[in-house]
């Protein structure tokens, strides 16, 4: 049973660039959140996707988007990358309704040049 | 709004020595909480949980006890082992949410 697998895992992208990171859920999942964690940081929620639509946002601007397709994966789309946008970008899977069983994949490392 | 405090690392120990790292929070209403362990590489996996007052979490020789009174969920183990370095975050979520926020993580480096 594959667990929630990212690509690719490690992107180098200049200013102004755009950026789309890919992610598979868990197999039986139907949720995927996005995650940004900066070094040295705890993860902060992006958003989150549900019957390929946008449920939850944090506290991210518009560059920030996102796709749920029909068979649950997802992308997360940057625009316009700026450098404080270096980070390890982490998928989690999860079922709605079932709040604990959130997996996470091994996260995609962006490097803003 | 939420947020999570945790001891700065890194926390640096022998191995079999006993391991505490401090994790205190601030939420409205009755969290669940959340210990995630982060190795080298790799995204992040549930340790434990706990999702109410004077609860124990426990796995792999891990623990943690919802203590409402002081606010915390220190992570506790008895004897680490040079596998258990690692990055560790606590987290909570409020009752209504499906969305954890984290702590800043704590870093764990264990030598033989």
């Amino acid at each position: 049973d594959a667990g929630v697998t990212q690509s690719p895992t490690h992107l180098i992208k200049t200013r102004g660039q755009q950026v789309t990171l890919r992610c598979s859920p868990k197999s039986g999942h139907d949720t995927v959140s996005w995650y940004q964690q900066a070094l040295g940081q705890g993860p902060q929620f992006i958003f989150q996707y549900y019957e390929e639509e946008e449920r939850q946002r944090g506290n991210f601007p518009d560059r920030f988007s996102g796709h749920q397709f029909p068979n649950y994966s997802s992308e997360l789309n940057v625009n316009a990358l700026l450098l404080g946008d270096s980070a390890l970008y982490l998928c989690a899977s999860s079922l709605v309704g079932v709040k604990e069983t959130q997996y996470f994949g091994p996260g995609t490392r962006l490097l803003v040049l | 709004g939420d947020s999570v405090t945790q001891m700065e690392g890194p926390v640096t120990l022998s191995e079999e020595a006993f391991l505490t790292i401090n994790c205190t929070y601030t939420a409205t209403g009755y969290p669940s909480l959340f210990w995630y362990v982060q190795y080298p590489g790799e995204g992040l996996q549930l340790l434990l949980k706990a999702t109410k007052a004077d609860d124990k979490g426990s796995n792999k020789g891990f623990e943690a006890t919802y203590r409402k009174e002081t606010t915390s969920f220190h992570l506790e183990k008895g004897s680490v082992q040079v596998s258990d370095s690692a990055v560790y975050f606590c987290a909570l979520r409020g009752g209504g949410s499906y969305i954890p926020t984290f702590g800043r993580g704590t870093s764990l480096i264990v030598h033989p």
